[in-house]
Formats: structure tokens, C-alpha cells, sequence
């Protein structure tokens, strides 16, 4: 069965630094996608960034970067420039026939 | 473009008592899925439609049902609500041209809030 763990139930960080979150899983398959979802305090989940895992380059978007590690089953998410719209809880999601969530890091941003 | 919509945003029942929530995905968007989240458990997958049809199910007791109908709209029953049913219902829905496309991004509803008294 798949499985998504995020073993930071909350962070914080302040404005302007760097923040990563982590997210192991794990799969049978060898073929599937990694997604990061933000869900602000509005509850609309929104989709951060995405990553093939065929694909060995991280992928990147704009501040949002990951660093995938496929024999480890690690997908963490880089952050950078942190900015106060960020907080937000952040889900680590995998798909192979269904998406299947971590249950999430509630992130704070610090003025 | 609209986004996913989901109604209605706040519903309160008693236990025992069975609810309908509805979920319109984007237009073109043949996929909806849907999930439980809860303080404890997080998101959790309870099914997903396509073409009418539920092509995958979660692990969730008998007493929650969904339905897709030919426009793509989806609804999901709950019966013989249980206070432990109180939670967030998301819908997500998905363009899929057929099969299941899995780096196909789900879009998200606001969900409704589930209270039951």
C-alpha cells in the first residue's frame, strides 16, 4: 500500500530565509508523480510544484524548489526567499492510480 | 474558467441523519475525486469517478457513497451519520482524457464543513 509521511507537523521560519520540508513515501510502483499542495487558511489546496519520478532533475518553480531522492523515497520541498503569503499547511502527495496525502506541515512565516 | 465548486460550504446534522454534498468540477473535467480531512487523519481518499464510473475507492465503510453524473457533476452520500463524520470534504477534479493520467493536476474545491451533532 502507499504510504506519505511528513514527520514535521509544524514549522517556522522567518521572512526572507530558507525553509525545507520533508516527505518520505513509499510505492510499489516505478512509475508515479510526487505533487507538494499548499492549503492557506481559505482551505483552497493549491498546487506548489510537481515531479516525475523518472525524471532524476529536481523540479524547480520560481522560490519552490525539491529535492528528490527516488532511491530513498525522499521528496522534500526548498522554499526560498520565505514571504508572509506562504503560511500555509503544505501536503506531500503521491499518485500512482489514486493521490494518496501526507498529513501535512502547518508552516508559519515570522515577520 | 471556474473553478471547482463545491455546495454547500457549511452543513450541520445530527448522528443518524444522512447528507448529500454535491461537487461541480471544471468544465472539460471528466475526473472527480473526493477526501476526508480531519485534524487527526488528514486528507484521506475516499473515491474517485470517471465517466460515471468509480474507478478507485478508499478505505471507508459502506455508509459513504458517491455518484458521477454524465455532465461530471459528482455527489457523495453519507447515511447513518456518526459524530465521527464531522470533517472537511474536498472534491478534486482532474482533465483526463481516458485512463488515468498521473501527472494530471487535481484542482480543488473549498470543500464543505461537515458538522454532526
Amino acid at each position: 500500500a502507499q504510504t506519505v509521511t511528513q514527520s514535521q507537523p509544524e514549522m517556522s521560519v522567518q521572512e526572507a530565509e530558507t525553509v525545507t520540508l520533508s516527505c518520505t513515501y513509499d510505492t510499489s510502483e516505478s512509475d508515479y508523480y510526487l505533487f507538494w499542495y499548499k492549503q492557506p487558511p481559505s482551505r483552497q489546496m493549491i498546487l506548489v510544484i510537481r515531479q516525475e519520478a523518472y525524471k532524476q532533475q529536481n523540479a524547480t518553480e520560481n522560490r519552490f524548489s525539491v529535492n528528490f531522492q527516488k532511491a530513498a523515497k525522499s521528496f522534500s520541498l526548498k522554499i526560498s526567499d520565505s514571504q508572509l503569503g506562504d503560511a500555509a499547511m503544505y501536503f506531500c502527495a503521491l499518485r500512482d492510480d489514486k493521490i494518496i496525502f501526507g498529513k501535512g506541515t502547518r508552516l508559519h512565516i515570522l515577520p | 474558467k471556474a473553478g471547482v465548486t463545491q455546495t454547500p460550504r457549511y452543513l450541520i446534522k445530527t448522528r443518524g441523519q444522512q447528507v448529500t454534498l454535491s461537487c461541480s468540477p471544471i468544465s472539460g473535467h471528466r475526473s472527480v475525486s473526493w477526501y476526508q480531512q480531519t485534524p487527526g487523519q488528514g486528507l484521506q481518499f475516499l473515491f474517485e469517478y470517471f465517466s460515471e464510473t468509480q474507478r478507485n475507492k478508499g478505505n471507508f465503510p459502506g455508509r459513504f457513497s458517491g455518484r458521477q453524473f454524465s455532465n461530471s457533476r459528482s455527489e457523495m452520500n453519507v447515511s447513518t451519520l456518526e459524530l465521527g463524520d464531522s470533517a472537511l470534504y474536498l472534491c478534486a477534479s482532474s482533465l483526463n482524457t481516458g485512463g488515468i493520467t498521473m501527472n494530471t493536476e487535481a484542482f480543488f474545491g473549498q470543500g464543505t464543513r461537515l458538522t454532526v451533532v
